[in-house]
């Protein structure tokens, strides 16, 4: 069974204090690994996908990698617009392209 | 907005009744995913379609939900005989043909049971 966990459950930062989130993942086979970005009684917004050890992807603040057993997510001089829950989640190899997610790290930027 | 769209955004029913929401994929996209998500929880699985094929259940999906897809478009998530437990929000997602594996999420339908 696939397993996401993530942490810090919950990040306080002032506003240009960079930080990194954590996904640490067990999967039997990897498929890919997605980062999402939650606003608050909204759905989940596409952020990022990884597909092996050693890929990286960057967009404005965030830059995400990938290794063998976990993901990280890197907020370089973070805004409060980032302020958001960050999921991130798996899918393995074969079967219905159903991810597992984690659940989820709220990241709060103060100005 | 070509996204993928969902009614109602809000539903507050009373305990024993039936609710229905209605999930609109990206048009281009075969697949469409529904999930629960609970406060300080990842979205979890319910059920998924492939055009009009209902092809795997959440084994946590009790027999008072039932999903449609009549004509491989639009997708129907039915509640009955609603309970507390079932107060969350209910996101839909959809995911174009082969070769892509990126899901995209509705804005979610927030549901709450008195």
């Amino acid at each position: 069974e696939d397993q996401v966990t993530q942490s810090p459950e919950a990040l306080r930062l002032q506003e240009g204090e960079s930080s990194s989130l954590n996904c640490s993942y067990t999967v039997s086979g990897l498929r890919g690994l997605f980062w999402y970005r939650q606003d608050p009684g909204k759905g989940p917004e596409f952020l990022f996908t990884l597909y092996s050890a050693g890929e990286e992807k960057e967009k404005e603040r965030l830059k995400a990698t990938l290794t063998k057993k976990e993901s990280f997510l890197h907020i370089t001089a973070p805004k409060p617009e980032d302020s958001a829950t960050y999921l991130c989640a798996v899918q393995h190899l074969g079967g219905s392209y159903i991810p597992t997610f984690g659940r989820g790290t709220s990241l709060i930027v103060h100005p | 907005d070509t996204g993928v769209s969902q009614d109602p955004r809000h539903k507050i029913t009373k305990r024993g009744q039936n609710v229905t929401f209605r999930c609109d994929p990206i048009s281009e996209h075969n697949r469409l995913y529904w999930y629960r998500q609970t406060l300080g929880q990842g979205p979890e699985f319910l059920t998924y379609f492939q055009n009009e094929a209902q092809l795997e259940k959440s084994r946590l999906l009790s027999n008072r939900f039932s999903a449609e897809r009549p004509k491989g478009s639009f997708s129907t998530l039915e509640i009955q005989r609603t309970e507390q437990g079932d107060s969350a929000m209910y996101l839909c997602a959809s995911m174009g043909r082969g070769g892509t594996d990126t899901q995209y999420f509705g804005p979610g339908t927030r549901l709450t049971v008195l």
